[in-house]
């Protein structure tokens, strides 16, 4: 089983800062890496798919790199609605894993 | 996109429930379905997934041979049989559209296991 991990578990910004976002996979997944957002007591949404390609709607100041076993979320300038949680997701092999989550907290 | 899911509730250990999912706006067939499930205060978990046609299934390990997921395309549903509950199911389980890529997702619905 792959195992990801998301790191730091809680990154504390201003908004207007960059947040970068990690997530490690324990062996390579390619480029079958998802992330998502979770705003409270909502369902997670879609942000990045496949490791770079942004999901419908999704603002330009999100944005995904990385393969094999290093990823990245970045958001090039954080607004208030993205103090949240995140989580990233691998679909190279059954069964598909989360990562633990980084929770995006105001500094 | 539109999922609903229902069915959810208490339930004691050792017992059983169904929830269903109802799917709109969408081309039902063309997609593989999932069920994903988060803990109160935790992570997610990928609880199981079925291909277009019903005919690929894939379960997470503590689930296998507890939970059964099924289509329906003709009604456009989606469902998960549980049975054997314990108390480490207890969770919101969502109703998801996708098989690696989760790009719809329901609402939640709350199963409590607890005596």
């Amino acid at each position: 089983e792959i195992v990801l991990t998301q790191s730091p578990a809680t990154l504390s910004l201003s908004p207007g800062e960059r947040a970068t976002l990690s997530c490690r996979a324990s062996q390579s997944v390619g480029s079958f890496l998802n992330w998502y957002q979770q705003k409270p007591g909502q369902a997670p949404r879609l942000l990045i798919f496949d490791a770079s390609n942004r999901a419908t709607g999704i603002p330009a100041r999100f944005s995904g790199s990385g393969s094999e076993t290093d990823f990245s979320l970045t958001i090039s300038s954080v607004e208030p609605e993205d103090f949240v949680v995140y989580y990233c997701q691998q679909r190279s092999s059954w069964p598909f894993s989360f990562g633990q989550g980084t929770k995006l907290e105001i500094k | 996109v539109q999922l609903v899911e229902s069915g959810g509730g208490l339930v004691q250990p050792g017992g059983s429930l169904r929830l269903s999912c109802a799917a709109s706006g969408f081309t039902f067939t063309n997609y593989w379905m999932s069920w994903v499930r988060q803990a109160p205060g935790k992570g997610l978990e990928w609880v199981a997934n079925v291909k277009q046609d019903g005919s690929q299934k894939n379960y997470m390990e503590s689930t296998k041979g507890r939970f059964s997921i099924s289509r329906d395309n003709v009604k456009n549903s989606l469902d998960l049989q549980m049975d054997s509950l314990r108390a480490e199911d207890t969770a919101v389980y969502y109703c998801v559209r996708g098989g690696g890529r989760l790009d719809g997702w329901g609402q939640g619905i709350l199963v409590t296991v607890s005596s």
